[in-house]
């Protein structure tokens, strides 16, 4: 079936330093949401990408989807604590399944 | 509601028990999801309703679990015979609609642990 592959699993960084999560689907995808789950929460949905080589940004996040819509990233700028959690993308299939990648999760070094 | 709300927060059941889990989605909202997510964070689906409908049951593994979604009451997830295995946080979520476009709102969870 269907698969949505999201790397790295962990990563480590000193507050301050930049962080990036991948994913990649193995078809082309309707559109892609990323969502945030910080330690013992619930996912929260941050943002949708639909668009063909689409980038949004909030705020130290920028969201991509390149151009053949399979792939997709989440990059953070310059992490603070606020941004500990598990990053998951979920791409939406033709057939309107949402397909989950199975998270990064960011942990700043003490 | 605003929110969607779970019930309960925690449940413990022993091996062979039945779990019943509650969930209230957002006032307005036509999707319902549930999700089951283990200690290694991946997030399996497993079932979604359009109102009282079963619209996607994909992820289910119907010997032991079921789920209803009546109208004027909480949808429902059961799980017939816990197993060990079935210890995990179940997630649910509702969208607004099923459309291309809808983001989920998630509930706070429950956590189910099988002795």
């Amino acid at each position: 079936g269907q698969q949505v592959m999201q790397i790295p699993q962990y990563q480590h960084v000193q507050e301050g330093e930049d962080f990036t999560t991948y994913c990649n689907s193995s078809t082309t995808l309707s559109n892609i949401q990323w969502y945030k789950q910080r330690p013992g929460g619930h996912p929260v949905f941050l943002i949708q990408l639909v668009k063909s080589g689409e980038v949004k940004k909030q705020k130290r996040l920028t969201f991509q989807f390149e151009e053949a819509k399979k792939n997709s990233s989440l990059h953070i700028t310059a992490t603070q604590t606020t941004d500990v959690g598990t990053y998951f993308c979920a791409g939406r299939d033709s057939n309107y399944q949402l397909i989950w990648g199975a998270g990064t999760k960011l942990i700043i070094k003490p | 509601g605003e929110e969607v709300a779970q019930t309960p927060k925690h449940l413990v059941r022993g091996e062979g028990q039945k779990a019943k889990l509650y969930c209230a989605p957002i006032k307005g909202h036509s999707y319902v999801f549930w999700y089951q997510q283990v200690l290694k964070n991946e997030f399996k689906f497993l079932i979604s309703f359009q109102n009282e409908n079963v619209f996607d049951e994909t992820g289910m593994p119907k010997e032991r679990f079921s789920a209803k979604c009546l109208p004027n009451s909480p949808c429902s997830l059961e799980i017939q015979a816990t197993k060990l295995e079935d210890s995990a946080v179940y997630f649910c979520a509702s969208s607004a609609t099923g459309g291309l476009y809808n983001e989920q709102f998630f509930g706070p969870g429950t956590r189910l642990t099988v002795l």
